[in-house]
């Protein structure tokens, strides 16, 4: 009874590393979604995956890229880390089937760029 | 393109009284979902409550309801009865209909309970 399961939790890089950030669910939901969190701006959409195979961008998709290698599972990438990357990660999921189902999110990654 | 407003970065409010936070929105489509959630300081978020746009009347879940005008665009939410535990931050949602696949926060309100 996972849910959306998030890996690491927490995180530091330096500058010019990089990093994946792992999702995978048990929710058999189509739609996956990755959102950065900082202070004083809510959540903001990185890129999402409306199903298996496809990927668009959001609002903020720049220095990332995902990857949905099935339908469980749907990753972020940092290819280079920049300070600016310094945010609270979350993986979410939905179920489009109903226009009322709220997103699912599993329990966030804590990811510092130094 | 939706834009979601939470005009409240911080609200006080004593144990056992009611409190509002609100959250206005911009949409050109008629048909959207709003929605709320509450992140303690554990981090997680957890899902409170839902509105349709079409829907008639304001929703309820237990101790939260949703002061829905949709006139004004507006979709505060009410805490009747608060509890130490509310402390956290409340974030308002939309996704419009149009555009199923996205769903945009607003910065949210960070609640504290006093005892």
């Amino acid at each position: 009874n996972a849910g959306v399961t998030q890996t690491p939790k927490f995180q530091v890089l330096k500058t010019g590393q990089s990093m994946t950030l792992q999702c995978a669910q048990d929710m058999n939901h189509n739609s996956m979604y990755w959102y950065r969190q900082d202070p004083g701006m809510g959540l903001r959409l990185i890129y999402y995956s409306a199903s298996e195979g496809t990927t668009d961008k959001g609002e903020v998709p720049n220095g990332y890229n995902v990857s949905r290698l099935n339908k469980r599972e749907f990753s972020l990438r940092l290819e280079s880390a920049a300070p600016s990357q310094t945010s609270v990660y979350f993986c979410a999921t939905l179920d489009r089937s109903s226009y009322n189902s709220p997103l699912h999110f599993g329990n966030g990654t804590r990811l510092t760029v130094t | 393109a939706q834009k979601i407003t939470q005009t409240q970065p911080g609200m006080f409010v004593q144990e056992k009284e009611a409190v509002t936070l609100d959250c206005t929105y911009d949409t050109s489509d008629p048909s959207y979902g709003l929605f709320w959630y509450k992140q303690p300081s554990s981090g997680e978020m957890i899902f409170l409550i839902y509105q349709g746009s079409y829907d008639q009347q304001n929703a309820t879940e237990g101790r939260y309801s949703l002061n829905f005008q949709k006139a004004r665009k507006s979709a505060n939410l009410v805490i009747s009865a608060s509890q130490l535990g509310d402390s956290a931050m409340y974030f308002c949602a939309m996704r419009e209909v149009s555009n199923n696949n996205d769903m945009r926060f607003g910065a949210g309100t960070r609640l504290t309970v006093k005892p």
